[in-house]
Formats: C-alpha cells, structure tokens, sequence
C-alpha cells in the first residue's frame, strides 16, 4: 500500500536544543498530519497542513513546535527548544483528500529528550 | 466534544478463539468511521473503513459493524491467530471542509495471542 516515510526512527536529543522531524508522504497526497503518541499511551492529534497552512492544531502542539513544507519536499516537524515531555514517538500521516478519507502513517520517529 | 470511547483493556486470548472490541462515539455530527491496527514497533495500518449504518464490513478476517442508532461500532474476528497480537484502535473523522480528515483515535485495546 501507499507508504509515508519518516526520517530518523530514533533521536536522542539534550533539552532545550532544537530537533527536525521529517517526514516523506504519500507523493500524491494533500493533507499532512502528525500525531504523538507516548509510551503505552494513546494517538493524539497535533496538527494538520494542507496548501502551505496549518488548518488545525491541538493543545498539545505548543508555541515551540512548527511544521512546514517548503517546495514540496519533507513535511517536517521542529520542535525548538525541546523539553523533557516531548519525549514520545511522532507519527507523520497523510491522506489524499479532506473529511472521510484515509490517513496512512509513517512508522514513526522515537524521540528522547534528555 | 467530540470524543471516541474504547471500552477494552488489555487482552490476552489464546489461539483460534473469538475476539470482540467495541467503540462508542459522542457526536452531533456524522461521523466516518475506522479501525486502524498497530504492530510492534510500526505505525497504525488501515485495517478498515467501517461501511454503512447496519451494514457489515470484513477485512483479514475481521468483521466490522456499525449501530447508528446506539452510536457503538464493533470489531471482530471469530478465530484469532498469534500474528494478530497488536493494539487495535477504533477512530473517526468528522466532515469538516477544508481542513483535512483529523481522525480521533480511541485509547486501543492490545491484542495478545498465545498459542
């Protein structure tokens, strides 16, 4: 099937310094998605992109993250400066069209701040 | 809100019995709905989009149906296999314009399977 690819599986990374996430989608898909998910615990949306523009975003996706995609390369995920809490395994998803459609994740991207 | 409630836990069966997780969602709007798997180590896998209102939907093996009225859907499979272990997430989207399918994920239920 369609597959996302995220760049690097793991990062560990000191608090307070900056990480890049990146994320390679499905080549013919619009929407862009990343999603957290700590240890155990639940998927929780972060943010949506589509057209150069955050549509939506959650609590969680703090003043300290940005995600951009310039000309059509890697969608990334920066996270600048990190804290301890960020530590989490990031999901990149991205789907072909708006409501109802199907998103296809990445494997993900394992971060420790420490 | 908006939310997805999954209602199992942890669970552990053992081969060639049958398997039953349930969802339940709280909306005002029409939701679409899914279940997604997750293995080990990977990212979550469409297992399937849930088809119509009282419709029956299979993928794998897997069986899917959807009460509109009692806003619950379900997932099962009546034979289960140790290479099913994984956590299995029901979610939804809702229709919204413009701003691409966020899909709400339920909490998960993991799957373990001995043989």
């Amino acid at each position: 099937g369609p597959k996302v690819l995220q760049i690097p599986s793991h990062q560990i990374i000191d608090m307070g310094q900056m990480v890049t996430l990146n994320c390679d989608p499905v080549s013919n898909h619009l929407y862009f998605y990343w999603y957290k998910q700590i240890l155990g615990q639940q998927m929780e949306f972060l943010v949506n992109f589509y057209n150069g523009k955050v549509m939506e975003k959650s609590k969680l996706f703090k003043d300290q993250f940005s995600v951009e995609r310039p000309d059509g390369s890697y969608f990334t995920l920066k996270i600048q400066p990190t804290a301890l809490e960020d530590s989490a395994v990031y999901f990149c998803a991205s789907s072909l069209l708006t409501s109802g459609n199907t998103l296809y994740f990445g494997e993900g991207s394992r971060l420790i701040v420490v | 809100g908006d939310s997805v409630t999954q209602t199992e836990g942890p669970v552990t069966l053992s081969e060639g019995t049958s398997l039953t997780v349930n969802c339940s969602y709280e909306t005002k709007q029409y939701p679409t709905l899914f279940w997604y798997v997750q293995y080990p180590g990977e990212g979550p896998q469409l297992l399937f989009k849930v088809p119509k209102a009282n419709e029956k939907g299979s993928s794998r093996g897997f069986e899917a149906t959807y009460n509109k009225e009692a806003t619950s859907f379900h997932l099962q499979k009546a034979s289960v296999q140790e290479s099913d272990s994984a956590v299995y997430y029901c979610a939804l989207t809702l229709p919204q314009q413009g701003t691409g399918s966020k899909l709400s994920f339920g909490k998960g239920a993991k799957l373990t399977v001995s043989p």
